[in-house]
């Protein structure tokens, strides 16, 4: 079955420092999605993006996060200058449509721990 | 927005016995309502949806419900094992401009089957 792939699946940073999470989306899906899910918490909403452009971001989603596909198969996200309330598990995810018809498929996640 | 209820929190059941966890919508335009199992350092796997145009769904042990007049959906698990020990989310989504629909989810319930 089709997987959705994570790295790292644990990153330790410092307070200030830039992070880059990866993921490498289903092949022929063209939704691509970043939740987020602090210890013990829900899972959130952060960015969606399709063609090429975010098509909606929460408020969590500040200037300090960006996201990029920059070839092909990757998706990745961003943080700038992280922060400790940034420690966190980090879900990509990809749908084939922008409706739910399907549903989601998600990776296992990159931990995030900001120190 | 749209605004996910879940309950219980934790859940804790003998093996072989039912399980049910119960989840209140708030738009009443929500048409999608998936379930996820998480299970420890993984990512929200999808264990089964329904949509707004059936009331009930099964698949093997697992089954959803769905009353759109009271908005709510429940996941049913029947015969329990082991191995359904986890964390479950129910969702639900949130109306988009996009045509890009992102997930709300509840608060998660931890199962727990004990042998």
């Amino acid at each position: 079955e089709p997987e959705v792939t994570q790295t790292p699946s644990h990153q330790v940073t410092q307070m200030g420092q830039e992070v880059i999470l990866r993921c490498v989306p289903i092949s022929n899906h063209l939704y691509f999605y970043w939740y987020r899910q602090i210890l013990g918490q829900k899972v959130e909403f952060l960015v969606s993006f399709y063609n090429n452009e975010i098509s909606e971001k929460s408020e969590i989603f500040d200037d300090q996060f960006s996201v990029e596909r920059p070839d092909g198969s990757n998706f990745t996200l961003k943080i700038r200058s992280t922060k400790l309330e940034d420690s966190a598990m980090y879900f990509c995810a990809s749908t084939p449509t922008g409706l739910l018809v399907y549903g989601y498929t998600f990776g296992s996640g990159t931990r995030l721990t900001v120190v | 927005g749209e605004n996910v209820e879940q309950h219980p929190s934790t859940l804790s059941v003998q093996e072989g016995d039912s399980a049910v966890i119960k989840c209140t919508y708030s738009d009443s335009a929500s048409n999608y309502f998936p379930w996820y199992k998480q299970e420890l350092g993984k990512g929200p796997q999808l264990i089964i949806d329904i949509r707004s145009n059936v009331g009930e769904k099964k698949d093997q042990r697992i089954a959803v419900t769905l009353n759109k007049t009271a908005k709510h959906f429940s996941l049913h698990i029947t015969e329990t094992q082991p191995e359904d020990s986890a964390v479950y989310f129910c969702a639900a989504p949130n109306p988009s401009n996009f045509g890009n629909e992102k997930l709300t989810f509840g608060t998660g319930t931890r199962l727990t089957i004990i042998p």
